[in-house]
């Protein structure tokens, strides 16, 4: 079956860049989508179709997908983005999710 | 505005069945898939299944065939999560969420608040 895989953490300190992947056989070949989840609170898109962000997230994510890996990229990092943050993408019908990687900002 | 309303927090004995709903709001429900995911406290997100309320055609992960029936009733624009015998296994917070989808373009863009599912003797 296919699996997405993520780093269980990630640290960064705040105003910095930081980059969150995702890794799947071929995943390049496929869409990728990034949820933000914080504590307490349901998952929120906040990339879709590998680069596109919703209505409302502001600009400094952003995403990109090529080969086998999709990234996510936080750009002038805020304490307000530290949260899990899951991939996920499609394989045929089935829904595939990343195992969520946290991000911390010190 | 798109809502999905879940229903309440349940609390379970061992054995029995369960259904908890989602009450899609604010679009045409037939037109949408609709997805439940699952979220076992402290881990991540799993898919368990997908429904289109308007034929209504449903999918669902292998992990949870067979364990878990959805349904939908178009006719009040509600997706429905069952068990018909619960596990302690079977406890966490349960996610129901509206999938946009455009020929391969498919997420999910908004999201119900989640039902915690506790099952305990």
């Amino acid at each position: 079956s296919y699996e997405l895989t993520q780093p269980p953490s990630v640290s960064v300190s705040p105003g910095q860049t930081v980059s969150i992947t995702c890794s799947g056989d071929k995943l390049g070949d496929k869409y990728a989508y990034w949820y933000q989840q914080k504590p307490g609170q349901s998952p929120v898109l906040v990339i879709y179709q590998d680069t596109k962000r919703p209505s409302g997230i502001p600009e400094r994510f952003s995403g990109s997908n090529s080969g086998n890996t999709a990234t996510l990229t936080i750009s002038g990092t805020q304490a307000m983005d530290e949260a899990d943050y899951y991939c996920q993408a499609w394989d045929t019908s089935t829904v595939i999710f990343g195992g969520g990687t946290k991000l911390t900002v010190l | 505005e798109v809502q999905l309303v879940q229903s309440g927090a349940e609390v379970k004995k061992p054995g029995e069945s369960l259904k908890i709903s989602c009450k899609g709001s604010g679009y045409n429900f037939t037109k949408y898939w609709i997805g439940w995911v699952r979220q076992v406290p402290g881990k991540g997100l799993e898919w368990m299944g997908i429904i289109y309320p308007g034929d209504p055609d449903t999918r669902y992960s292998p992990s949870f065939q067979g364990q878990v029936s959805i349904s939908a009733e178009k006719s009040i624009s509600t997706a429905y999560l069952q068990w018909s015998s619960l596990k302690a296994s079977d406890s966490a917070m349960y996610y129901c969420a509206r999938i946009y989808m455009v020929a391969t373009i498919r997420y999910f863009d908004y999201w119900g608040q989640g039902t915690l599912v506790t099952v305990s003797s």
